[in-house]
């Protein structure tokens, strides 16, 4: 049973325009929410994070919002520029972290020149 | 000088032998962990350690042992090597359980001949 799910597998975006990745959960327990990139051959590069007691977090290009209500959180990369092709992971934990983190099975973000 | 680095990043084997992976974090960083990432690119979480001690243990078949000689080192022994344990082999750490990023290394990929 996925509890972390990423259902678009792929996503082409111009250079320049924004990048809109969504991420859904079913675990109502989960309280932290990151996002990943990863590269071919290489581990996941963590990129921004976010508490489940806001609804928006912003680091340069990248702003992460949560939607608690809708148990939907999305990754907005303005503008997009071509090192941002990659493969992107939404990833959730509960309180204590334990359970280590759930992942998405990612998207595949393509920026077209 | 990297963060997370495991050793080695290929390993290729025959079914019935028994392999390690090594782990290594210089971050200073307390909690580590092991996760596979299956040939559906799901990564899922196997064990975590904290403080030298295992604190999550996923169903993950017992011929999967974590080994922490120090805080910095969190080895990972598989016995009996089956085809189904071909993966990717990823390890990370972070400050603490609960709300902090994990900081992966670059994986090990293993295949069972």
């Amino acid at each position: 049973d996925q509890q972390v799910k990423q259902n678009s597998p792929s996503l082409s975006v111009q250079e320049g325009r924004i990048s809109i990745l969504n991420c859904d959960y079913t675990n109502s327990m989960f309280d932290y929410f990151l996002w990943y990139k990863k590269y071919p051959a290489e581990g996941p590069t963590f990129l921004i994070s976010i508490s489940s007691i806001k609804d928006k977090n912003e680091d340069g290009r990248f702003t992460v919002f949560l939607n608690k209500s809708a148990k939907h959180l999305s990754l907005h990369i303005v503008p997009s520029q071509p090192g941002d092709s990659a493969v992107y992971f939404c990833a959730a934990s509960a309180p204590g972290g334990a359970d280590g983190l759930t992942f998405g099975k990612g998207t595949h973000l393509i920026i077209q020149p | 000088d990297t963060a997370v680095s495991q050793t080695p990043k290929y390993l290729v084997t025959q079914m019935g032998n028994d392999k390690s992976i090594k782990c290594e974090q210089n971050l200073g960083h307390d909690t580590m962990y092991w996760y596979k990432q299956d040939s559906k690119k799901f990564l899922k979480i196997m064990f975590s350690y904290n403080n030298k001690e295992l604190i999550i243990n996923e169903t993950v078949p017992n011929r999967f042992s974590p080994k922490s000689p120090d805080k910095a080192h969190l080895n990972l022994h598989i016995n009996s090597l089956e085809l189904g344990d071909s993966a990717v082999y990823f390890c990370a750490s972070s400050h603490a359980t609960g709300a902090q990023p994990q900081h992966f290394g670059d994986g090990t990929r293993l295949s069972i001949l």
